[in-house]
């Protein structure tokens, strides 16, 4: 069984459009992340929630909006689609968070998101 | 705001060789540090994580050193096989804040 699984794997797009990401993870963790991985290679936090709650929200543009409808999941939905989100994002699980920092992080495949 | 930063960002070395990767943070107060391994196409694999209070953690081939004060993470492959070919990432903090990566390649 994969412990952090996202769909889909791939996703072709055009500008404008709305989609989503959705990511389970099996493990029992508490708390679940999205990583952004840009074409250099860069990963970048984008959201983190802990047994549902919002807890980490970076400056992404107001378009992504994660949900969390119970705490093996958490899914990414983007409206209005533009170039620059084209990446490759990734979601992640672990045992615990909060200010005093993360336990061993669980990544998914990722899923390369491309925008025409 | 956390920076880390990865040294080299490139290292190719012939099977066998024992070899370190560096990664330095800009904020001490850390909680731990990660390192992970990222193969091409595919999401990152947890090596090592070593708590802020602890020194180093050990497991097989790999060790990983933390020295909190000086902001720096080292970490040490022996014996390298061309199957440690991956992108090594560390990643720091409760924001967790990844580095660039140092890619390795290890050539048979």
């Amino acid at each position: 069984d994969t412990a952090v699984s996202q769909t889909p794997k791939y996703l072709v797009t055009q500008m404008g459009n709305d989609k989503s990401i959705k990511c389970e993870q099996n493990l029992g963790h508490d708390t679940m992340y999205w990583y952004k991985q840009d074409s250099k290679k860069f990963l970048k936090i984008m959201f983190s929630y802990n047994n549902k709650e919002l807890i980490i929200n970076e400056t992404v543009p107001n378009r992504f909006s994660p949900k969390s409808p119970d705490k093996a999941h958490l899914n990414l939905h983007i409206n209005s689609l533009e170039l620059g989100d084209s990446a490759v994002y990734f979601c992640a699980s672990s045992p615990f968070s909060g200010a005093g920092g993360t336990g061993e992080l669980f990544f998914g495949e990722g899923s390369r998101l491309t925008v025409l | 705001k956390q920076e880390v930063t990865q040294i080299p960002a490139a290292l190719s070395v012939p099977e066998g060789e024992n070899l370190v990767l560096n990664c330095s943070f800009t904020d001490s107060a850390i909680y731990n540090l990660q390192w992970f391994r990222q193969d091409p196409g595919k999401g990152l694999t947890s090596l090592l994580l070593i708590q802020s209070s602890q020194r180093e953690q050990t497991s097989g081939r790999l060790n990983a050193s933390l020295d909190k004060s000086s902001g720096r993470s080292t970490l040490y492959i022996a014996a390298s096989q061309p199957g440690d070919s991956a992108t090594y990432l560390c990643a720091v903090g409760s924001r967790l804040t990844f580095g660039e990566g140092t890619q390795l390649t290890v050539n048979p």
